[in-house]
């Protein structure tokens, strides 16, 4: 296994139209995280993953975003009816979880970016 | 509140020296992790180094140290001996633990350029 792939690289999509957006994580970790990162910040929270279930969601997250998991593979990441500010970069990361708590190091796929014109 | 501040957007460093990037966090939990990612112009996130809440000693990986004072809850990363190769963004992380959601909080991230 090489690391955490994501597919595809780039997309350019029309305002209004549906985009998804598939993540491959490290094949024996069971968290998967989904990440926004625009130009100048830090990566922003969206939602996370443990095996299939989706325990986290961020509030800040528009209920035009979807994402799902659903053998606790792959997960797809779906936006509906795309906007301008929907341009970013989106991440994926997988970790395994840890039962020391908080010691749990995420790896990071290569990301998809996303223009929306 | 911010959980992350990264005061520094930009840095240079001479080559072969030795640069320290800033970073405070805020949380009210015990137990939490602290990350550093590297994040070349490529835009692949790489994991460098974690300091958990409880760790007594400062981690250490190769040429990357983090120095964490938990009184002053910061933990700042030290790049000795500079390579041109770490021209890069720079991010602190952290981790709260599981009674807090599991989430992971980055910074606004600090731009690294060592000069020839």
């Amino acid at each position: 296994d090489t690391g955490v792939s994501q597919d595809p690289r780039h997309k350019i999509t029309k305002r209004g139209q549906n985009v998804t957006f598939r993540c491959d994580p490290i094949s024996e970790h069971n968290r998967l995280y989904w990440y926004r990162q625009t130009l100048g910040q830090g990566p922003e929270f969206l939602t996370y993953f443990q095996n299939e279930a989706q325990l986290e969601k961020s509030r800040l997250l528009s209920d035009r975003f979807s994402a799902e998991r659903p053998k606790g593979s792959f997960s797809t990441l779906e936006i509906q009816r795309t906007e301008q500010g929907d341009s970013a970069m989106y991440l994926c990361a997988s970790s395994l979880a840890s039962s020391l708590g908080a010691k749990e190091t995420q790896y990071f796929g290569p990301g998809t970016r996303l223009l929306v014109l | 509140a911010q959980k992350i501040t990264q005061t520094q957007p930009g840095m240079f460093v001479q080559e072969k020296e030795a640069v320290t990037l800033d970073c405070t966090y805020d949380t009210s939990d015990q137990s939490y992790g602290l990350f550093w990612y590297k994040q070349p112009s490529s835009g692949e996130m790489i994991f460098l180094i974690y300091q958990g809440s409880y760790d007594e000693q400062n981690a250490t990986e190769g040429r990357y140290s983090l120095n964490f004072q938990k009184a002053r809850k910061s933990a700042n990363l030290v790049i000795s001996a500079s390579q041109l190769g770490d021209s890069a963004m720079y991010f602190c992380a952290m981790r709260e633990g599981p009674s807090t959601g599991n989430q992971f909080y980055f910074g606004t991230g600090t731009s690294l350029t060592v000069i020839p």
